[in-house]
């Protein structure tokens, strides 16, 4: 069954403590690999599409980065605005179905 | 307006009411989706739709009708819901939905189910 597992489930981080959020993925077919941010009460905002193992995509504080295995969210010297949740989802297969993992809960304190 | 709106933003209905919700995309994008968010679980996707062609529908129960009139708007037409059904509705449109489509998210619907 194709899973996707994100870890830690919550993270505190002091700012400008740099870290990482893991996302795992047991799918076949892997077409893409998205990380979107969801601050409360808000839908998902789209931040990085990786398509291919060795892929890195970076925005701001942020670099994205792909294994066959797995894919890492890097934050470097996180600020308090960066406090959200990160949600890893994986397109696989022939058709456009997303799989999402649960999110890893990001506290960055000031 | 831009991107994808989701109206209302907060919803309070009876299991025996009868609502809609509303999904409107400005990217121009031809897939949109219906997802449901609860707490500490993935997404869940619900509906697909493709050119307004239903593509997708993960066995949701029928108290749950999608309707899909054109690329731009999508409707969730809610009846004799449960409370388990309280959640987040997330509406998203994709470009093409194809493999490899980015999908683009609205700020949802916060349902709540007396």
């Amino acid at each position: 069954e194709d899973q996707v597992t994100q870890s830690p489930e919550a993270l505190r981080l002091q700012e400008g403590e740099s870290s990482s959020l893991n996302c795992s993925y047991t799918v076949s077919g892997l077409r893409g690999l998205f990380w979107y941010r969801q601050d409360p009460g808000k839908g998902p905002e789209f931040l990085f599409t990786l398509y291919s193992a060795g892929e890195e995509k970076e925005k701001e504080r942020l670099k994205a980065t792909l294994t066959k295995k797995e894919s890492f969210l890097h934050i470097t010297a996180p600020k308090p605005e960066d406090s959200a949740t990160y949600l890893c989802a994986v397109q696989a297969g022939s058709g456009n179905q997303f799989y999402f993992g649960t999110g890893t809960s990001l506290t960055v304190i000031p | 307006e831009t991107g994808v709106t989701q109206t209302p933003r907060h919803l309070v209905m009876g299991m025996t009411n009868k609502k809609s919700l509303k999904c409107e995309q400005h990217l121009g994008h031809n897939a949109m989706y219906w997802y449901k968010q609860s707490a500490k679980k993935p997404l869940e996707l619900m509906f697909v739709y493709n050119f307004k062609e239903q593509t997708e529908n993960n066995s949701v129960p029928s108290r749950f009708s999608p309707e899909c009139p054109n690329s731009s708007h999508l409707f969730l037409h809610l009846h004799t819901l449960q409370p388990e059904d309280s959640a987040l509705y997330l509406c998203a449109s994709s470009p093409s939905g194809v493999a490899r489509d980015t999908q683009y998210f609205g700020p949802g619907t916060r349902l709540t189910v007396l």
